[in-house]
C-alpha cells in the first residue's frame, strides 16, 4: 500500500526555468510533508517542509504547495540550476518522525 | 560540524550471515532512525530510537534489531541474511523527539550486498 506516490520517475527542465515536482498521498492523517534531495552515493538532504495546517511554504528558490482536498503537494524550484539535478523524494510524517517516502523523481537540468 | 556518519560504507555478506551497521548522529542530536532503501524505491522506515528507547518500529521481521548507546550512537543488526536484504541502509538523526516535526538529517548510508 503506497501511501505516498510520485508518479513521474523523471523530469527534464531547461536551466533558468521552473521545475515542478509532484507528490500525491492517500492518508489524510499525515501532519507534515517534507522534500529531500539525493545525489548519487550520498544520503538524502532535507530541503523544505510544510505543516498540514498550511498551504504554502517558501525558502529561497524552493516553494512547497499543499492541497489537502486533493491530497497533493508540489515542489517548485525557480530558477532551476544545474546543481539541482538529483533525485527528489517526497516524504510524509504523522508527527512521530517515522517518515513515509515516495519512490522519487529524477530531475535533470539541461544547460 | 560533522554530519551523520555511518560505517562501513560498503559490506558484502552471504546468505545466513549476520551483520552490524553503525551510526553516529550529529552532535547534540538525541533521536536516531534507520531506513532501508532498495534500488528504485524510496527509503522505508525500520526503527526509531530516542534516549536509548525504541520509539517506533516499521514493518520488518524480527531478524532486524537495533539499539542506541548512552552517547546516542546506534547499531542496526540483521540476522540470518536473505538476498532481499541487499539495500542501502540509511541512518538519520534529529535534535529531539518532541512530538513536533524535526527534520531528519541523513548519513550517506551503508551499501549491503548479499551473495
Amino acid at each position: 500500500d503506497q501511501q505516498v506516490k510520485q508518479n513521474s520517475p523523471s523530469l527534464s527542465v531547461q536551466e533558468g526555468r521552473i521545475s515542478i515536482l509532484n507528490c500525491d498521498y492517500t492518508n489524510s492523517m499525515f501532519d507534515y510533508f517534507l522534500w529531500y534531495k539525493k545525489y548519487p552515493a550520498e544520503g538524502p538532504t532535507f530541503l523544505i517542509s510544510i505543516s498540514s495546517i498550511k498551504d504554502k511554504n517558501e525558502d529561497g528558490r524552493f516553494t512547497v504547495f499543499l492541497n489537502k482536498s486533493a491530497k497533493h503537494l508540489s515542489l517548485h524550484i525557480v530558477p532551476s540550476q544545474p546543481g539541482d539535478s538529483a533525485v527528489y523524494f517526497c516524504a510524509a510524517d504523522f508527527g512521530n518522525e517515522k517518515l513515509t517516502f515516495g519512490t522519487g523523481t529524477r530531475l535533470t537540468i539541461i544547460p | 560540524d560533522a554530519g551523520v556518519t555511518q560505517s562501513p560504507t560498503h559490506l558484502i555478506k552471504t546468505r545466513g550471515q549476520q551483520v552490524t551497521l553503525r551510526c553516529s548522529p550529529i552532535s547534540g542530536h538525541k533521536s536516531v532512525s534507520w531506513y532501508q532503501q532498495v534500488l528504485g524505491q524510496g527509503p522505508q522506515f525500520i526503527f526509531q530510537y530516542y534516549e536509548k528507547e525504541e520509539r517506533g518500529r516499521g514493518n520488518f521481521p524480527d531478524r532486524f534489531s537495533a539499539r542506541q548507546f548512552p552517547n546516542y550512537s546506534s547499531e542496526l543488526n540483521v540476522n540470518a541474511l536473505l538476498l532481499g536484504d541487499s539495500a542501502l541502509y540509511l541512518c538519520a538523526s534529529s535534535l529531539e523527539w518532541t512530538g513536533v516535526m524535526q527534520p531528519q538529517h541523513f548519513g550517506d548510508g551503508t551499501r549491503l550486498s548479499i551473495l
